[in-house]
């Protein structure tokens, strides 16, 4: 059974820094791009972040260009999101979600399996 | 950056019914569009992928069509369970957006 179970969410001032942690099991994590959705409660969803199986590839949305990270360890089955220079317009459901990968060494596809989500507000 | 818009915004049918949701893309995505489902409190499930492919274990009364920059997905006969939240998402570039979604609702 494949599960995603995201950690490292809370409550944050605006400019300081949080790591979103996402443990991965049940496929082979290793084969597959991988990313970072997040939806306002309430509102629609917004794709952040995606990376692809080895790291050789990232890509961000343009509003956090330079303020977010993404990284993976695939020896660890973990993905990650290094989030700088908050916002408070980042206060979101922070989703770490799988790439189906329908082919092998090409990305990005669509997304078959998301956590449950950790959530991030940004206030003072 | 795609803008994927969604109409309408929201739905209001009975059980049975059958529901056309649409989904038009602000320039051309080819083929590359999926759909998702998503009921309170849950995350986002995927339904169809490829415009028309439905993903595993996902009922026959789904189905998907259109190319370039319109869309559609289709509910045969909707079930109780049905009734959620409906985002369409396109891949063909970066980044990857979603469509603003559609409530299908109890009348």
């Amino acid at each position: 059974e494949v599960q995603l179970v995201e950690s490292g969410g809370g409550l944050v001032q605006p400019g300081r820094s949080l790591r979103l942690s996402c443990a991965a099991s049940g496929f082979s994590f290793d084969d597959c791009a991988m990313h970072w959705v997040r939806q306002v409660p309430g509102k629609g969803l917004e794709w952040v972040s995606g990376i692809n199986w080895n790291s050789g590839g990232t890509a961000y949305m343009d509003s956090v260009k330079g303020r977010f990270t993404i990284s993976r360890d695939n020896a660890k089955n973990s993905l990650y999101l290094q989030m700088d220079s908050l916002r408070p317009e980042d206060t979101a459901l922070y989703y770490c979600v799988k790439d189906i990968q329908l082919a092998s060494g090409s990305w990005p596809y669509y997304f078959d399996y998301w956590g449950q989500g950790t959530l991030v507000t940004v206030s003072s | 950056e795609i803008v994927l818009t969604q109409s309408p915004a929201t739905l209001s049918l009975s059980p049975g019914e059958r529901v056309t949701l649409s989904c038009r893309a602000s320039q051309s995505v080819s083929s590359y569009l999926a759909w998702y489902q998503q009921k309170p409190g849950q995350a986002p499930r995927l339904l169809i992928y490829d415009v028309s492919k439905r993903a595993t274990g996902i009922p026959a009364r789904f189905s998907g069509s259109g190319s370039g920059t319109d869309f559609t997905l289709t509910i045969s006969s909707l079930e109780p369970e049905d009734f959620a939240v409906y985002y369409c998402q396109q891949r063909h570039s970066w980044p990857l957006t979603f469509g603003g979604g559609t409530k299908v609702e109890i009348e």
